[in-house]
């Protein structure tokens, strides 16, 4: 069974710094795909950015960038000149290419940017 | 266009009660997701509809839980008898297919006493 673990519960960094968010999985299978979640404080969880596992490339979105490394199993996001915005709850999670799109979360990172 | 809806948003129910939930997803989207969170963890798949057929009920907890999709659109989720573990937030997403973005709802916090 695929696991997703995020080892950091809290995380907190000043505005305008970089933070950067640990995700580690475990799974069998060569096809998968990763995602950051991000859910702020009462409002609706929204997708941050996606990893298709069979690209090499880091994906990015603005100020969202990944680290993937796929023998390491490992799945950072980094977060650059951080906003007061930013403030949220933070997923990590796996979802199997020839699965059902059935996502499985790790248990989040809670982070809190600074004025 | 507009988001996922679900309703309540909040209710409170003492144990052994039955309450249910309501989804509406965002137009024309196929797949339909329940999630339960529970506080300080991340969602767990309840059950996934593609259109009116279940295609993943596996930690659905069917001895209490049920849920449907008529027609294709709306959902609802239902739980009887409710248990104090029960007490989370239910949290419906919906996307275009099976491998799509999921846009979630705001969810349904449920608080069973």
């Amino acid at each position: 069974a695929q696991t997703v673990t995020q080892s950091q519960p809290e995380m907190s960094v000043q505005e305008a710094e970089t933070v950067t968010l640990s995700c580690t999985y475990d799974t069998s299978e060569s096809n998968y795909y990763l995602f950051w979640y991000k859910q702020p404080p009462s409002r609706q969880m929204i997708l941050v950015i996606r990893q298709e596992a069979y690209k090499q490339q880091n994906a990015t979105e603005n100020r969202f960038s990944v680290n993937f490394q796929k023998a390491a199993k490992s799945f950072s996001l980094k977060i650059s000149d951080s906003q007061l915005g930013d403030t949220a709850m933070y997923f990590c999670a796996f979802m199997n290419s020839g699965n059902t799109g059935k996502l499985i979360f790790g248990q989040g990172t809670t982070l809190q940017v600074k004025p | 266009e507009a988001g996922v809806a679900q309703s309540p948003r909040y209710k409170i129910i003492e144990k052994r009660q039955s309450v249910a939930f309501w989804c509406n997803p965002i137009s024309g989207h196929a797949t339909l997701y329940w999630y339960q969170q529970i506080l300080g963890q991340g969602p767990k798949l309840l059950i996934q509809f593609q259109n009116n057929g279940v295609v993943d009920d596996s930690q659905l907890p069917k001895d209490r839980f049920s849920a449907e999709r008529l027609k294709g659109v709306d959902s609802t989720l239902k739980i009887q008898p409710a248990k104090l573990e029960d007490s989370a937030v239910y949290l419906c997403a919906s996307s275009l297919d099976r491998t799509g973005e999921q846009y979630f709802g705001p969810g349904t916090r449920l608080t069973v006493t």
